[in-house]
Order: C-alpha cells, then sequence, then structure tokens
C-alpha cells in the first residue's frame, strides 16, 4: 500500500518553514526521505528507523512516529534550493523494497 | 564511477518495438532496483537484485518486461513489444548492502531513462 503525503503541494517565500507528512497503513520499519527537481534524480536526504530518533540535516529534519505509522519532514527558513518534490519511500522490514508516495510539491520564492 | 549512471537518457520508440535500459550502478553495490516514475507520481518498484540473483520481480507490470544483470553489476530492463502506456521514466537505484534497515543506508539513484512510446 502506497504511503499517503500531505499536502500535495505547498506554496512558500524564502524563509518560512513548512512540513510534509507521510502516513502509511503498513507497520513501518523504516522511512527514507528524498527531494527530486524536474528532470533530475531523486536525491537522498534523511532515513528513519524503527526506534530512531529525530534525524536532521541542516535546516531540515524529520521525526518517525511508530505507533502513528507516520514520518513528518520539517523544512525550517526555507531557501529557493529546496523547491523541488519531495518523496517518502516507506520499507517494511526485510531486504530494501521501498514503497514511495505520490509526491509533495514544493516551491519557495523569493 | 561516483554514482549511478542510466543510458540511453531519453528513448523514442514507436509501439511495438523492444526497447533496452541500461544501468551502471555505483560500484561494488550488493543491491540494485528498477523503478518506474509516471508523471507527477512517485517512483513505483519494479524489480530487486542483489548481485546477480534477481530476488523480487513482482512489480514488472506484465512479461514483456525482463531485467538481467548477469554479472552482478551493470543491469538491463528490456521492455518488449512496447505499449503508450510504457511510457515513463525508469530509474535504476543501487545501495551498498542487502539490508536498508542500517543506519545511512538507502538506495542512490540514477538520473533515469525517459522512454516515449509513440
Amino acid at each position: 500500500q502506497q504511503p499517503v503525503q500531505s499536502p500535495q503541494a505547498v506554496i512558500l517565500r524564502e524563509g518560512e518553514d513548512a512540513v510534509i507528512n507521510c502516513s502509511s497503513s503498513k507497520a513501518l520499519y523504516s522511512v527514507h526521505w528524498y527531494r527530486q527537481k524536474h528532470g533530475e534524480a531523486p536525491v537522498f536526504l534523511m532515513i528513519l528507523l524503527k526506534g530512531g530518533e529525530q534525524k536532521g540535516h541542516e535546516k531540515i529534519s524529520a521525526s518517525f512516529n511508530e505507533k502513528k505509522q507516520q514520518s513528518s519532514l520539517y523544512l525550517t527558513a526555507s531557501q529557493l534550493s529546496y523547491s523541488g518534490t519531495y518523496f517518502c519511500g516507506t520499507g517494511s522490514g526485510g531486504y530494501n523494497k521501498l514503497i514511495f508516495g505520490a509526491g509533495t510539491r514544493l516551491a519557495v520564492h523569493p | 564511477g561516483a554514482g549511478v549512471s542510466q543510458s540511453p537518457r531519453y528513448k523514442v520508440a514507436k509501439r511495438g518495438q523492444d526497447v533496452a535500459l541500461r544501468c551502471d550502478p555505483i560500484s561494488g553495490h550488493v543491491s540494485l532496483f528498477w523503478y518506474q516514475q509516471a508523471l507527477g507520481q512517485g517512483p513505483e518498484f519494479l524489480t530487486y537484485f542483489q548481485n546477480e540473483a534477481q530476488l523480487d520481480k513482482s512489480g514488472l507490470p506484465s512479461d514483456r518486461f525482463f531485467a538481467e544483470r548477469p554479472e552482478g553489476s551493470v543491469s538491463t530492463l528490456k521492455i518488449q513489444r512496447t505499449q503508450q502506456e510504457d511510457s515513463a521514466v525508469y530509474l535504476c537505484a543501487s545501495s551498498l548492502l542487502p539490508f536498508l534497515g542500517l543506519p545511512g543506508e538507502t538506495q542512490y539513484f540514477g538520473p533515469g531513462t525517459r522512454l516515449l512510446v509513440l
């Protein structure tokens, strides 16, 4: 089952904050966040594991609530370079198959 | 090489033609994945290799799709008798280890092959 991402799209002014959510109906072992710019490969941002803590990457951080089977990506003080589509990929254990959500489009304007 | 590479980057095929898409994973990466990404959607799993063994092909949409990785490095995704619904971006990804559950272990994607079937 594909995880559900919300919102579908976000428009920000530079410096504003945003939260992107990813929820699954299946028990999760890991959540992987990627950003993809138009016509480019998805770029890995971070991974959260079951039992793991909140992770951070510059001004981008994420949390993983195992009970609710949800993860949230926090973008603070957004920059123009943050524009793109954000995908969460969920793993349910086993080797490494990821199921991706439909994506959240983020546009940051000056 | 430094990253995952794919070729060709763009492919236009007439309906009914066979196509072959190539993926060069990061050197030494054990796991290799193929995904199909439709316009405006997330990547959708097609198949997975651990070295040369194809351990999961549950995502291949039909028997027209075939993938191989004979020597455990380069992989080829072949689509026979292409149909218009096969038009999509085909992404290849690799990871160092067989299991994604280790901290920091994830998949690294190539730039994709954009296939257009007319």
